[in-house]
């Protein structure tokens, strides 16, 4: 069974510390998303990585795909109350566009 | 304008009863997803449907059954409900490569 596994499960920090979250597999994967979701909302899209070893930046997120496209990291600068919620990775290994999604990772971001 | 939408928001019926969650997207996408999450927050895809034509179906017990009346409404209907099927259900549309856009849920309890 394809697995995505994220760590940590749980992070609770204070504003302005920086963190990092992991999304790993033994799959490799054509394409990786990050998705952020909020209580009683649907997951929002943060962005989609694609190519081995690329960083995409999305203000003060930024995301990394491992070279061997097996794994992926989310680090967040100066963390923010506004960016509590629950991350999770989500990808796609067959290019069939059935999307495997993480375990999660719920980030609490105490002021 | 809300792009993926979904109702009911809540259902809460009793087992053994037979229920409806309907989705509509007005992206113009061809491509669209149910997922059910479970109370750890782990997201499984479900159903995807690509221009009304049923593309992935994941081991899903027969008592759910989708169905796509044209590109833009996918619904679920779940037969003889189970305590067992108690969950958040999430509609998703894509336009084919990389990028999903979630609806708000729809949260099932089974009493």
């Amino acid at each position: 069974t394809q697995l995505l596994e994220q760590s940590p499960q749980f992070l609770s920090i204070q504003e302005g510390e920086n963190l990092t979250v992991y999304c790993n597999s033994s799959s490799v994967f054509s394409s990786l998303q990050w998705y952020r979701q909020e209580p009683g909302e649907g997951p929002v899209l943060l962005v989609t990585v694609v190519t081995g070893g690329e960083v995409k930046k999305l203000k003060r997120l930024t995301f990394q795909f491992g070279d061997a496209r097996k794994d992926s990291s989310l680090h967040i600068t100066a963390a923010q109350p506004g960016d509590t919620g629950l991350y999770l990775c989500a990808g796609d290994t067959s290019g069939t566009y059935k999307y495997i999604f993480g375990t999660g990772t719920r980030l609490k971001v105490l002021a | 304008d809300t792009a993926v939408s979904q109702t009911p928001k809540y259902l809460v019926t009793q087992m053994g009863n037979d229920k409806s969650i309907k989705c509509e997207q007005n992206l113009g996408h061809d491509t669209m997803y149910w997922y059910k999450q479970d109370s750890k927050k782990f997201l499984k895809i479900m159903f995807s449907y690509n221009n009304k034509e049923l593309i992935i179906n994941e081991t899903v017990p027969n008592r759910f059954s989708p169905k796509s009346p044209d590109k833009a409404h996918l619904n679920l209907h779940i037969n003889s409900l189970e305590l067992g099927d108690s969950a958040v259900y999430f509609c998703a549309s894509s336009p084919g490569a990389n990028e999903q856009y979630f609806g708000p849920g729809t949260r099932l309890t089974v009493t």
